[in-house]
């Protein structure tokens, strides 16, 4: 079993809907969790971390994170085609500072 | 201020070639990791930087494969006789890295040098 796994996709919904992407993790002992954003061709950019139980939200984005459950999902409201990205969650377990990625999600938003 | 830098930002070698990468760190960040990311595939780890101490170098894949970080800031990738399997992308990333305190542990990549062996 992969430490992050990110097993839907690729996603594709219409402009103006909810994007919903979903990630689960293994290690119990992960302290915090991030979602990155990458475009074809380029490198990660960071867009929401999350260090506690519960929906943090910033803009469009909320992320979503359950321990109990080691699932945490990144939810875009009103989604624009310049959404259109692979998304990356990151998982930290404070082990060796190194991040965990799972291998991303594709969303299109079709306009 | 200035993000991470990261030269060449496309590099071909042929096959048996040496090649190096280097990295600039944003200021101030004590952290620094290099991970090496494949087609389709998220980001994995190769080593780990706290100042000029290489805590973590686990992910290399083969000897062939070193990194330095000698003054605590720029870094250098260095991979020796590159071999096919070799191509993909290195990215480098910066962290705060200070114990304690929300927003430490959020690393910031570079662009990446794409390195394709010939």
């Amino acid at each position: 079993q992969k430490e992050v796994e990110q097993n839907s996709g690729p996603l594709s919904v219409p402009e103006g809907a909810i994007a919903s992407l979903n990630c689960t993790y293994s290690d119990r002992g992960s302290q915090s969790f991030f979602w990155y954003r990458q475009y074809s061709g380029k490198s990660p950019e960071l867009i929401m971390s999350i260090y506690s139980n519960g929906d943090k939200e910033d803009g469009r984005f909320t992320a979503q994170l359950n321990k109990a459950s080691q699932y945490v999902s990144l939810l875009i409201r009103d989604s624009q085609p310049s959404d259109s990205a692979t998304y990356l969650c990151a998982v930290y377990t404070g082990a060796n500072s190194k991040l965990t990625f799972g291998k991303g999600i594709t969303l299109s938003v079709r306009p | 201020g200035a993000g991470v830098s990261q030269s060449p930002r496309y590099k071909v070698a042929k096959r048996g070639q040496d090649v190096a990468l280097r990295c600039d760190p944003i200021s101030g960040h004590v952290s620094l990791f290099w991970y090496q990311q494949a087609l389709g595939q998220g980001p994995e780890f190769l080593t780990y930087f706290q100042n000029e101490a290489q805590l973590d170098k686990s992910g290399l894949p083969s000897d062939r494969f070193f990194a330095e970080r000698p003054e605590g800031s720029v870094s250098t990738l260095k991979i020796q006789r590159t071999q096919q399997e070799d191509s993909a992308v290195y990215l480098c990333a910066s962290s705060l890295g200070a114990s304690g305190g929300i927003g430490v542990y959020e690393q910031y990549f570079g662009p990446g040098t794409r390195l394709t062996v010939t």
